[in-house]
């Protein structure tokens, strides 16, 4: 199994543009979440779903927007990319019941120049 | 969305036993606690996650005192692999579980 894999792995914006991050996992999973990191700090949350076609906010949702059409995907898109959103962003996904913890992807190095 | 608080930082020596304790004190009735551990340039490595009194795996053990209050991950003998930053969470796990500051654990020789 391949698990969660994301997609670039490092990237290099200029302040407006767009782009999408890719996600996928191959496990099944129902939930999957997208969090940044920044330097020295914790895993902050930005959106996240509970299955195909759902979608919900987490902690820092403004300047990402989010769709799940299938079980397997979980783009996180940048609308106007800004310096503030320079960051490590982690996919991560598991599955439903006790026990079982979320596997995140290797992550995507981005900066917003 | 309950609040956790860890030490910022602790140091073992290797062979030792750590225990990194979190405070919750929030923590609501339908929520589970839950440990990750994270090296550099990678993203979190789930440990262990439990509700109440004691669970244990191959890696680590999680004590949970009866008013749920905290928790303590017990890791026996690390060696210096384990050098890390490990979370506690606390969240619905119908829900989501956010991450809070972590404790970076260093391994001593």
């Amino acid at each position: 199994n391949a698990g969660v894999t994301q997609t670039p792995k490092f990237q290099v914006l200029k302040t407006g543009q767009s782009m999408t991050l890719q996600c996928a996992q191959d496990m099944n999973h129902e939930y999957m979440s997208w969090y940044r990191q920044d330097p020295g700090m914790g895993l902050r949350l930005i959106h996240y779903s509970v299955g195909a076609g759902i979608t919900d906010q987490g902690e820092v949702p403004n300047g990402y927007n989010v769709s799940r059409s299938t079980t397997e995907d979980f783009p996180l898109r940048l609308l106007s990319a800004a310096p503030s959103q320079t960051s490590v962003y982690f996919c991560a996904s598991r599955r439903t019941g006790l026990g079982y913890g979320y596997t995140f992807g290797s992550g995507t190095r981005l900066t917003v120049v | 969305l309950a609040k956790t608080t860890q030490p910022i930082s602790m140091d073992s020596y290797e062979g030792q036993e750590v225990n990194i304790t979190c405070s919750h004190n929030n923590i609501a009735t339908n929520d589970y606690i839950t440990w990750y551990q994270q090296f550099p340039s990678q993203g979190p490595r789930f440990i262990i996650q439990g509700y109440k009194t004691k669970v244990t795996n191959e890696v680590a053990s999680l004590f949970i005192p009866a008013d749920r209050k905290s928790s303590t991950l017990s890791l026996p003998r690390v060696s210096l692999s384990d050098t890390a930053v490990y979370y506690c969470l606390v969240g619905d796990i119908r829900g989501q579980f956010y991450f809070g500051t972590g404790t970076s654990l260093t391994v001593i020789p």
